[in-house]
């Protein structure tokens, strides 16, 4: 079973729709969950990051993260073109360790 | 806002030759890291680095790679004898040493290796 897993899509979805992205995960240490963001051949950009269970909202953007089923989400709403990238989910067990990444969901927002 | 930067952007180099992939990471950062991205692939720890000592290393990182922290603001990779499969886009993250600890790690760019 692998760490983390994450659909790889490919998602397209029309303007102005609500998308969900989802990341399930194995290793129960894990206390730190994040979004990220990475255009093609871009670094990877911070988007969500939150500790332990809950929610976390920061613009249009939440983040869910319910550690008894290790399942994380992030919503995007009223989702914009500039949105189309692929989204990847990390995590830690903490203590400035590494994170260990899924495999990315590429995400299409059409006009 | 600080950001972290990597240079080169691209690197191509043919199989057996040195090369060093240099990070500068955020200025307040204390914990760095290396992760690489083989294309279409997920992106892969590789090192860790805290205090001039590599803190953690993956079954990747093994005799051929190195990492330095030769002056107060560089952070380097180095590949002693490059691989084909070495040819992925390489990546820099720091992390800024708080209390309460914080695990946001901040990318750079990255620098594409291409091995030939």
């Amino acid at each position: 079973q692998k760490e983390v897993e994450q659909d790889p899509g490919p998602l397209s979805v029309p303007e102005g729709a609500i998308v969900s992205l989802n990341c399930t995960y194995s290793n129960s240490a894990f206390q730190y969950f994040m979004w990220y963001r990475q255009y093609s051949r871009k670094g990877p950009e911070l988007l969500m990051y939150t500790y332990s269970s809950g929610n976390k909202e920061d613009g249009r953007f939440t983040a869910q993260v319910d550690k008894s089923s290790k399942y994380i989400s992030l919503f995007i709403r009223d989702s914009q073109p500039s949105d189309s990238a692929t989204y990847l989910c990390a995590m830690s067990d903490g203590g400035y360790n590494k994170l260990i990444f899924g495999a990315g969901t590429r995400l299409a927002v059409h006009p | 806002e600080p950001e972290v930067t990597q240079t080169p952007s691209h690197q191509v180099t043919q199989m057996g030759q040195e090369v060093i992939l240099r990070c500068v990471p955020i200025s307040n950062h204390l914990y760095f890291y290396w992760y690489r991205q083989i294309l279409g692939q997920k992106v892969e720890f590789l090192v860790s680095f805290y205090n001039n000592e590599i803190s953690e290393k993956s079954e990747i990182f093994d005799d051929q790679f190195s990492v330095e922290r030769p002056d107060g603001s560089n952070f380097t990779l180095k590949i002693r004898s490059t691989k084909l499969e070495d040819s992925a886009m390489y990546f820099c993250a720091s992390i800024p040493v708080t209390t309460p600890p914080s695990e946001e790690q901040y990318f750079g760019p990255g620098t594409r290796l291409t091995v030939t």
